[in-house]
């Protein structure tokens, strides 16, 4: 069965702390994997999409990376409005009756 | 925005009862799939379509079903309801399967009394 581990659970970090989220991944041939953000009570917001070890995605302060074991997301000089949750995930690894595996995530709080 | 859209927001009603939600995926996307998240928990999936056919299963209740219609939007039925049911519960779309990224609405808050 697919498992995907996120740490630290939680975060916290003054403004301009820059820092690293972590996904760990057990999957047989990976498809891909996928970074989300979400707000309390939201529904979560997708953020990248990696395919290959040595891949590299950047949107703003964030940055993913992908390697065999586990895809970091980079948090460069954070701002109190990247205080969120953010998920992971990876698709099964084959058709069939088998679902997405969402990570439990990193809770980010930035302080002012 | 997502480009998703669940209505209602806000759903209160009491135990036993059965209630609809509703999900209209991004334009052109063919998958759907339903979650719910209880409150500070995961996102436990529940189930996905893929052009109008079930494609996987999640731990749903026997109590819970949902379909997809031939215009790719999609409902899901709670019946029998009881307080543990209260959470809110998103649907997503994806333009092709599991391996697309997936585009989450703003959820419908579900709360029984």
């Amino acid at each position: 069965e697919d498992q995907v581990t996120q740490s630290p659970e939680a975060l916290r970090l003054q403004e301009g702390e820059s820092s690293s989220l972590n996904c760990s991944y057990t999957v047989s041939g990976l498809r891909g994997l996928f970074w989300y953000r979400q707000d309390p009570g939201k529904g979560p917001e997708f953020l990248f999409t990696l395919y290959s070890a040595g891949e590299e995605k950047e949107k703003e302060r964030l940055k993913a990376t992908l390697t065999k074991k586990e895809s970091f997301l980079h948090i460069t000089a954070p701002k109190p409005e990247d205080s969120a949750t953010y998920l992971c995930a990876v698709p099964p690894n084959s058709g069939g009756y088998q679902k997405v595996t969402f990570g439990t995530g990193t809770k980010l709080q930035v302080i002012p | 925005d997502s480009g998703v859209t669940q209505t209602p927001k806000h759903l209160i009603t009491a135990t036993g009862q059965r209630v609809t939600l509703r999900c209209s995926p991004r334009s052109g996307d063919l998958s759907v799939y339903w979650y719910q998240q209880s409150l500070d928990q995961g996102l436990q999936f529940l189930i996905q379509y893929y052009n109008g056919e079930e494609r996987a299963k999640g731990n749903i209740l026997e109590r819970f079903s949902a379909q997809q219609f031939p215009d790719l939007h999609s409902e899901l039925n709670l019946s029998s309801l009881e307080l543990g049911d209260s959470a809110l519960y998103f649907c997503a779309s994806s333009v092709g399967g599991q391996d697309t990224e997936a585009f989450f609405g703003q959820g419908t808050r579900l709360t029984v009394v």
